[in-house]
């Protein structure tokens, strides 16, 4: 069964950077194909994609986020870390880490989401 | 990036009868080396995150019911829910995983009449 969780503060200040960790069970993110990625929802909004990490080390970003993200990944601790750079009140929302499989290609199994408010 | 947009925003169907969810992208999410559609759809209830109903555009994902399908090829694509259930109010969305940033649809809030 595959599991993952988010963890990190819930209040981050303008301007400060926001580091994030999904912690995953059930899986590797050795295997080819396999990846992680992060997943932003703005109360009361859409879901927005913000990066993905895959098995090979490939990372991709939004081009929202303006060269702000950075994703790694520490395969030994079964873990993945999204920075991000420059915290913005419009940053505040749930932030979700999810699997993304390697046969479906899609984000199949989701932690259960950590709200992060940007706020002085 | 590629623009997914759903209709509509919203939605009231009485219990027992179909919902139909649209989906439109801004270009196709099909790719011909494969013939497949890089298109998924979930659902998320209140306080949840979203669970995948569908991936491939119309391949239901383990523990869906079958009142849920999903169709559609190239830049059009529904879900439909044959005969609205109570536990089916939730916010729907249509993902597209054709390139990345792998961008999401406005979502669809279906509520019961």
């Amino acid at each position: 069964q595959i599991t993952l969780k988010e963890s990190g503060p819930t209040l981050v200040r303008p301007e400060q950077t926001l580091t994030l960790t999904c912690t995953f069970s059930g899986f590797s993110i050795s295997t080819a194909g396999v990846g992680v990625g992060w997943v932003r929802q703005a109360p009361g909004q859409a879901l927005e994609w913000l990066a993905l990490i895959y098995w090979d080390d490939d990372k991709r970003y939004s081009p929202s986020l303006k060269n702000r993200a950075n994703i790694t990944k520490d395969t030994s601790k079964n873990q993945v870390v999204l920075t991000l750079t420059n915290m913005d009140p419009v940053d505040t929302g749930t932030y979700y880490c999810a699997h993304r499989d390697e046969w479906k290609y899609v984000l199949d199994s989701w932690g259960p989401g950590i709200l992060v408010t940007v706020s002085s | 990036d590629i623009v997914l947009t759903q209709s509509p925003d919203s939605l009231a169907v009485s219990l027992g009868e179909r919902a139909t969810i649209n989906c439109k992208s801004s270009q196709t999410v099909l790719k011909s080396s494969n013939s497949k559609n890089y298109l998924a759809w979930f659902q998320q209830k209140p306080g949840q995150p979203p669970r995948l109903l569908f991936y491939w555009a119309s391949t239901r994902e383990l523990g869906v019911p079958e009142r849920f399908s999903g169709s559609g090829s190239g830049t059009d694509f529904t879900l439909t829910i044959s005969r609205v259930q109570a536990e089916d109010v939730a916010i729907y969305h249509c993902q597209q995983y054709y390139t990345t940033p792998n961008t999401f649809g406005q979502g669809t809030r279906l509520e019961i009449k």
